[in-house]
């Protein structure tokens, strides 16, 4: 069973769209996480949620909106894709909030391409 | 700013031979340090782990150091194998959950 999924894998559009990537996780954990890999590999995170709530929120554009319906879910939609926001995007999971030392593990990426 | 470092892109060894992974850092605030591996399309797995208040932590084949008046830790992995080629990722910690990353060191364990 695949501990950390997102959906879809791989994505392609226009600029000036809209949309949304999914992410579940069956690990019981309590924080997930969004991470961006931009083309220098730097992996840097976007957002972290606990129990459904907003924990990190790093200066990203605010076209970007995560949702976290359930702690198993935390999905990332876009507002009107912009070239720059070409990327790898990760999700990540962790059972605990407030410790550093928790291992995160990390869903299989999305490679999101704007054209 | 980037407070996580990894001066090599790249590094190749011998099956066998030691791989030595090294990172800086320069945020002093940094407690806790973390190694992730990562396989071409696939997320990071956790490797090892350091507190700050060790200098070494050791798992099987893995090893990593950790020297706090260098602000550098290094992962050693011997013997290398060819199933060890992959991405390597060093991130560090001080606050809730907070991991910042590395850019990452490609490694390739030829026979």
């Amino acid at each position: 069973d695949t501990a950390v999924s997102q959906t879809p894998k791989y994505l392609v559009t226009q600029m000036g769209n809209d949309k949304s990537i999914k992410c579940e996780q069956n690990l019981g954990h309590d924080t997930m996480y969004w991470y961006k890999q931009d083309s220098k590999k730097f992996l840097k995170i976007m957002f972290s949620y606990n129990n459904k709530e907003l924990i990190i929120n790093e200066t990203v554009p605010n076209r970007f909106s995560p949702k976290s319906p359930d702690k198993a879910h935390l999905n990332l939609h876009i507002n009107s894709l912009e070239l720059g926001d070409s990327a790898v995007y990760f999700c990540a999971s962790s059972h605990l909030s407030g410790g550093s030392t928790d291992t995160q593990y990390f869903g299989p990426g999305t490679r999101l391409t704007v054209l | 700013d980037q407070q996580v470092k990894q001066n090599s892109p790249s590094l190749s060894v011998q099956e066998g031979r030691i791989s030595i992974l090294n990172c800086d850092y320069t945020n002093s605030m940094f407690d806790y340090f973390l190694w992730y591996k990562k396989y071409p399309a696939e997320g990071p797995t956790f490797l090892i782990s350091i507190s700050s208040i060790k200098d070494k932590n050791e798992d099987g084949r893995f090893t990593v150091f950790l020297n706090k008046s260098a602000k550098h830790l290094s992962l050693h992995i011997v013997p290398s194998q060819p199933g060890d080629s992959a991405v390597y990722f060093c991130a560090a910690s001080w606050g809730p959950d907070k991991l910042i990353f590395g850019t990452g060191t490609r490694l390739q364990v030829f026979p």
